[in-house]
């Protein structure tokens, strides 16, 4: 059993296209994370939420805890965006950490 | 601010054998946390070190240990190896722990492989 689902597995995208990447959860959380991972293993901690809207540059994350959802945008992508998103969720109950499986993007010059 | 450090960065090891591995925090950081990576299973949570004092823990056996050093610097001990405990190791650090609501910083990881 997953606690956490990401979708698309797998994504490719032209330079200069808006996308989405989506995380579902099953379970109550205190806070939801997304992870970005290159090529080599280095990760990145991009957003931690715990209710409506962040943005980063070029970066939004949006977070719905009745519906237990959260979604990644990339506006305007660039391959340099070209990486494994990762998100991860800490429960409410137990001190964990779950994972969804990451969605890999590649952005097409 | 140098960033998380993690030695060595490559490792080979026989099954049966064990291994220790080193993360360093960022400076000022008292938080260390660990994590698994295997193309099966994904990204598994280890445990969490603060202050000298395990804090969280997965859901892994005992073969897989830790300890912080009163400077931070945390080690992570795996025994008796098994074929399944190769993976790519990370660590995280931050000031006060990813768990109370904080953002981590991840060290280049440790790729183990066990033969």
């Amino acid at each position: 059993k997953n606690e956490v689902e990401q979708s698309p597995q797998n994504l490719t995208a032209q330079e200069g296209e808006f996308i989405t990447i989506n995380c579902s959860y099953s379970v109550g959380i205190s806070a939801l994370h997304w992870l970005q991972q290159h090529p080599g293993g280095g990760i990145v901690s991009l957003f931690m939420l715990s209710s409506g809207k962040k943005k980063h540059g070029r970066l939004i994350a949006t977070i719905n805890i009745q519906e237990k959802h959260s979604s990644l945008h990339i506006t305007a992508s660039h391959p340099r965006d070209s990486a494994v998103y990762i998100c991860a969720v800490h429960p409410n109950t137990g001190n964990q950490f779950y994972f969804g499986t990451g969605t890999s993007l590649t952005v097409i010059p | 601010k140098a960033g998380v450090t993690q030695t060595p960065r490559y490792l080979i090891k026989t099954r049966g054998q064990q291994v220790t591995l080193s993360c360093s925090p960022i400076s000022g950081h008292r938080s260390v946390s660990w994590y698994q990576q295997t193309p099966g299973q994904g990204l598994q949570f280890l445990f969490e070190y603060f202050s000298e004092t395990q804090r969280n823990k997965g859901n892994f056996p005992g073969r897989f240990s830790g300890r912080q050093f009163s400077n931070s610097r945390s080690e992570m001990n795996v025994s008796t190896l098994e074929l399944g405990d190769s993976a790519l190791y990370l660590c995280a650090s931050s000031s006060i722990g990813t768990f109370v609501g904080e953002t981590q910083y991840f060290g280049p990881g440790t790729r183990l492989l066990v033969l």
